[in-house]
Protein backbone atom coordinates (compact mmCIF):
# COMPACT_ATOMS: atom_id res chain seq x y z
CA UNK A 1 0.00 0.00 0.00
CA UNK A 2 1.08 3.32 -0.85
CA UNK A 3 -0.35 5.29 2.38
CA UNK A 4 -1.12 8.85 1.60
CA UNK A 5 0.21 10.33 -1.62
CA UNK A 6 0.11 14.42 -2.82
CA UNK A 7 1.39 16.08 -5.25
CA UNK A 8 2.79 18.09 -6.42
CA UNK A 9 6.02 18.23 -3.88
CA UNK A 10 7.11 21.40 -4.91
CA UNK A 11 5.11 24.16 -6.33
CA UNK A 12 5.81 27.80 -6.72
CA UNK A 13 3.40 30.19 -7.99
CA UNK A 14 2.49 34.57 -8.15
CA UNK A 15 0.46 35.90 -6.46
CA UNK A 16 -3.52 35.76 -7.95
CA UNK A 17 -2.30 32.13 -9.67
CA UNK A 18 -4.71 29.02 -8.65
CA UNK A 19 -3.50 25.97 -8.04
CA UNK A 20 -5.20 22.10 -6.71
CA UNK A 21 -3.37 20.47 -4.26
CA UNK A 22 -4.25 16.28 -5.01
CA UNK A 23 -3.94 13.91 -2.23
CA UNK A 24 -4.92 10.27 -1.98
CA UNK A 25 -5.17 7.46 0.11
CA UNK A 26 -5.40 3.59 -0.55
CA UNK A 27 -6.71 2.65 3.37
CA UNK A 28 -10.04 3.09 2.84
CA UNK A 29 -10.02 5.47 5.15
CA UNK A 30 -13.32 7.48 5.69
CA UNK A 31 -11.96 10.41 7.23
CA UNK A 32 -9.40 13.29 5.36
CA UNK A 33 -7.84 16.19 6.44
CA UNK A 34 -5.42 19.23 5.46
CA UNK A 35 -3.42 20.75 7.70
CA UNK A 36 -0.67 23.57 6.76
CA UNK A 37 2.49 23.69 8.84
CA UNK A 38 4.19 27.20 9.04
CA UNK A 39 7.32 27.86 10.96
CA UNK A 40 7.10 27.91 14.64
CA UNK A 41 3.39 27.47 14.58
CA UNK A 42 3.36 23.51 14.13
CA UNK A 43 0.25 22.10 12.28
CA UNK A 44 -3.13 23.48 11.53
CA UNK A 45 -6.03 22.29 10.15
CA UNK A 46 -7.75 24.29 6.90
CA UNK A 47 -10.41 21.80 6.17
CA UNK A 48 -11.56 18.18 7.06
CA UNK A 49 -13.73 15.29 5.35
CA UNK A 50 -15.50 13.07 8.05
CA UNK A 51 -16.49 10.87 5.31
CA UNK A 52 -17.43 11.08 1.28
CA UNK A 53 -19.52 13.86 0.19
CA UNK A 54 -19.07 15.92 3.50
CA UNK A 55 -16.56 18.28 4.56
CA UNK A 56 -16.48 20.65 6.98
CA UNK A 57 -13.89 24.56 7.83
CA UNK A 58 -11.02 24.17 10.50
CA UNK A 59 -9.08 25.96 12.36
CA UNK A 60 -7.97 28.29 9.19
CA UNK A 61 -10.03 27.74 5.94
CA UNK A 62 -9.73 30.98 4.65
CA UNK A 63 -8.76 31.53 0.96
CA UNK A 64 -9.22 27.60 0.82
CA UNK A 65 -11.78 25.27 -1.08
CA UNK A 66 -11.55 21.45 -0.59
CA UNK A 67 -13.32 18.59 -2.57
CA UNK A 68 -14.15 15.23 -1.90
CA UNK A 69 -13.94 13.46 -4.69
CA UNK A 70 -14.51 10.19 -3.71
CA UNK A 71 -13.41 8.32 -1.07
CA UNK A 72 -9.83 8.12 -1.63
CA UNK A 73 -9.31 11.85 -2.83
CA UNK A 74 -9.44 15.04 -0.95
CA UNK A 75 -8.54 18.33 -3.30
CA UNK A 76 -7.51 21.72 -1.33
CA UNK A 77 -7.83 24.34 -3.92
CA UNK A 78 -5.80 27.85 -3.46
CA UNK A 79 -8.34 29.93 -6.06
CA UNK A 80 -6.32 33.25 -5.83
CA UNK A 81 -3.05 32.15 -4.44
CA UNK A 82 -1.22 35.03 -2.06
CA UNK A 83 2.48 34.98 -0.29
CA UNK A 84 0.28 34.27 3.27
CA UNK A 85 -0.24 30.77 2.15
CA UNK A 86 3.31 29.90 1.42
CA UNK A 87 3.65 27.28 3.71
CA UNK A 88 4.13 23.40 3.71
CA UNK A 89 1.31 21.28 3.04
CA UNK A 90 -0.40 18.04 4.45
CA UNK A 91 -3.19 15.42 3.75
CA UNK A 92 -3.89 13.03 6.37
CA UNK A 93 -6.68 10.33 6.50
CA UNK A 94 -8.36 8.42 9.55
CA UNK A 95 -10.15 5.09 9.53
CA UNK A 96 -12.43 6.78 12.16
CA UNK A 97 -12.69 10.21 13.96
CA UNK A 98 -8.89 11.36 14.29
CA UNK A 99 -9.78 12.60 17.93
CA UNK A 100 -9.37 9.27 18.79
CA UNK A 101 -7.82 7.26 15.82
CA UNK A 102 -3.84 7.29 14.68
CA UNK A 103 -3.75 10.09 11.38
CA UNK A 104 -1.59 8.83 8.48
CA UNK A 105 -0.13 11.76 7.05
CA UNK A 106 1.49 11.66 3.21
CA UNK A 107 4.86 13.68 2.64
CA UNK A 108 3.70 16.97 1.89
CA UNK A 109 3.83 19.60 -0.91
CA UNK A 110 5.85 22.50 -0.50
CA UNK A 111 4.57 25.76 -2.28
CA UNK A 112 5.86 29.25 -2.36
CA UNK A 113 3.87 31.98 -3.44
CA UNK A 114 5.79 34.98 -4.64
CA UNK B 1 -11.63 24.88 23.06
CA UNK B 2 -8.45 22.58 22.95
CA UNK B 3 -4.44 23.69 23.44
CA UNK B 4 -1.49 22.28 23.44
CA UNK B 5 1.87 24.03 24.86
CA UNK B 6 5.33 22.47 24.21
CA UNK B 7 8.06 23.83 26.68
CA UNK B 8 10.96 24.63 24.59
CA UNK B 9 11.14 24.90 20.77
CA UNK B 10 14.32 23.36 21.01
CA UNK B 11 15.94 20.64 23.51
CA UNK B 12 19.55 19.47 22.84
CA UNK B 13 20.81 16.33 24.79
CA UNK B 14 23.94 14.30 24.52
CA UNK B 15 23.43 10.49 22.85
CA UNK B 16 22.75 8.16 25.92
CA UNK B 17 21.36 10.57 27.90
CA UNK B 18 17.42 10.82 28.91
CA UNK B 19 15.55 12.65 26.75
CA UNK B 20 12.09 14.59 28.07
CA UNK B 21 9.89 16.80 25.85
CA UNK B 22 7.19 18.45 27.98
CA UNK B 23 3.71 18.84 26.61
CA UNK B 24 0.84 20.69 28.65
CA UNK B 25 -3.09 20.44 27.34
CA UNK B 26 -6.07 22.48 27.73
CA UNK B 27 -8.95 20.62 27.32
CA UNK B 28 -13.17 20.88 28.45
CA UNK B 29 -13.47 17.43 27.99
CA UNK B 30 -11.48 14.05 28.82
CA UNK B 31 -9.01 14.68 26.21
CA UNK B 32 -7.22 12.15 23.51
CA UNK B 33 -3.50 13.09 23.30
CA UNK B 34 -1.02 12.22 20.99
CA UNK B 35 2.89 12.34 20.27
CA UNK B 36 3.32 12.59 16.52
CA UNK B 37 7.29 12.73 15.24
CA UNK B 38 8.71 14.24 12.19
CA UNK B 39 12.26 13.83 10.17
CA UNK B 40 13.62 15.98 7.86
CA UNK B 41 11.29 16.40 4.84
CA UNK B 42 8.72 13.95 5.56
CA UNK B 43 5.24 13.52 7.14
CA UNK B 44 4.41 13.02 10.18
CA UNK B 45 4.21 9.38 11.98
CA UNK B 46 2.62 8.35 15.56
CA UNK B 47 4.81 7.64 18.22
CA UNK B 48 2.39 7.11 20.57
CA UNK B 49 -1.65 8.06 22.14
CA UNK B 50 -3.33 8.54 25.06
CA UNK B 51 -7.09 6.89 25.13
CA UNK B 52 -7.81 6.39 28.62
CA UNK B 53 -6.99 2.84 28.76
CA UNK B 54 -3.51 3.60 30.88
CA UNK B 55 -1.86 6.65 32.25
CA UNK B 56 1.29 5.29 31.29
CA UNK B 57 1.81 5.13 27.29
CA UNK B 58 4.61 3.17 25.66
CA UNK B 59 5.39 4.15 21.82
CA UNK B 60 7.62 3.13 18.94
CA UNK B 61 11.71 3.13 19.33
CA UNK B 62 11.66 3.39 23.07
CA UNK B 63 9.39 6.46 23.69
CA UNK B 64 6.95 6.51 26.07
CA UNK B 65 4.31 9.43 27.72
CA UNK B 66 2.39 9.52 31.14
CA UNK B 67 -0.74 11.31 31.15
CA UNK B 68 -1.25 13.05 34.46
CA UNK B 69 -4.56 14.79 34.82
CA UNK B 70 -3.74 16.39 37.89
CA UNK B 71 -0.78 18.56 35.99
CA UNK B 72 -2.60 18.42 32.64
CA UNK B 73 0.22 17.04 31.17
CA UNK B 74 1.76 14.20 28.96
CA UNK B 75 5.40 14.79 28.47
CA UNK B 76 7.69 12.69 26.15
CA UNK B 77 10.11 10.42 27.77
CA UNK B 78 13.07 8.30 26.63
CA UNK B 79 15.83 6.41 28.58
CA UNK B 80 18.73 6.45 26.01
CA UNK B 81 18.62 9.37 23.46
CA UNK B 82 19.87 7.73 19.97
CA UNK B 83 21.28 9.81 16.86
CA UNK B 84 18.43 8.59 15.22
CA UNK B 85 16.14 10.21 17.56
CA UNK B 86 16.91 13.63 16.15
CA UNK B 87 13.60 15.05 15.06
CA UNK B 88 10.91 17.48 15.90
CA UNK B 89 7.88 16.22 17.98
CA UNK B 90 4.62 17.12 17.94
CA UNK B 91 2.10 16.60 20.53
CA UNK B 92 -1.59 17.14 19.62
CA UNK B 93 -5.31 16.91 21.80
CA UNK B 94 -8.24 15.83 20.05
CA UNK B 95 -10.95 18.67 18.76
CA UNK B 96 -14.02 18.86 19.73
CA UNK B 97 -16.37 20.48 17.59
CA UNK B 98 -20.58 20.38 17.60
CA UNK B 99 -20.23 16.72 15.60
CA UNK B 100 -18.00 15.13 17.85
CA UNK B 101 -14.11 15.05 18.84
CA UNK B 102 -12.30 14.69 15.12
CA UNK B 103 -8.84 16.61 13.84
CA UNK B 104 -6.64 17.39 15.88
CA UNK B 105 -4.75 20.62 17.91
CA UNK B 106 -1.08 20.44 17.40
CA UNK B 107 1.22 21.99 19.74
CA UNK B 108 4.15 24.62 17.93
CA UNK B 109 6.68 21.66 18.06
CA UNK B 110 10.01 20.72 20.14
CA UNK B 111 13.15 20.53 17.76
CA UNK B 112 14.86 17.59 19.42
CA UNK B 113 19.12 17.76 18.31
CA UNK B 114 21.24 14.90 19.42
CA UNK B 115 24.93 15.53 20.63
CA UNK B 116 27.45 13.07 19.99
Amino acid sequence: NAGVTQTPKFQVLKTGQSMTLQCAQDMNHNSMYWYRQDPGMGLRLIYYSASEGTTDKGEVPNGYNVSRLNKREFSLRLESAAPSQTSVYFCASTAGLAGVETQYFGPGTRLLVL
Amino acid sequence: AQSVTQLGSHVSVSEGALVLLRCNYSSSVPPYLFWYVQYPNQGLQLLLKYTSAATLVKGINGFEAEFKKSETSFHLTKPSAHMSDAAEYFCAVSRVSGGGADGLTFGKGTHLIIQP
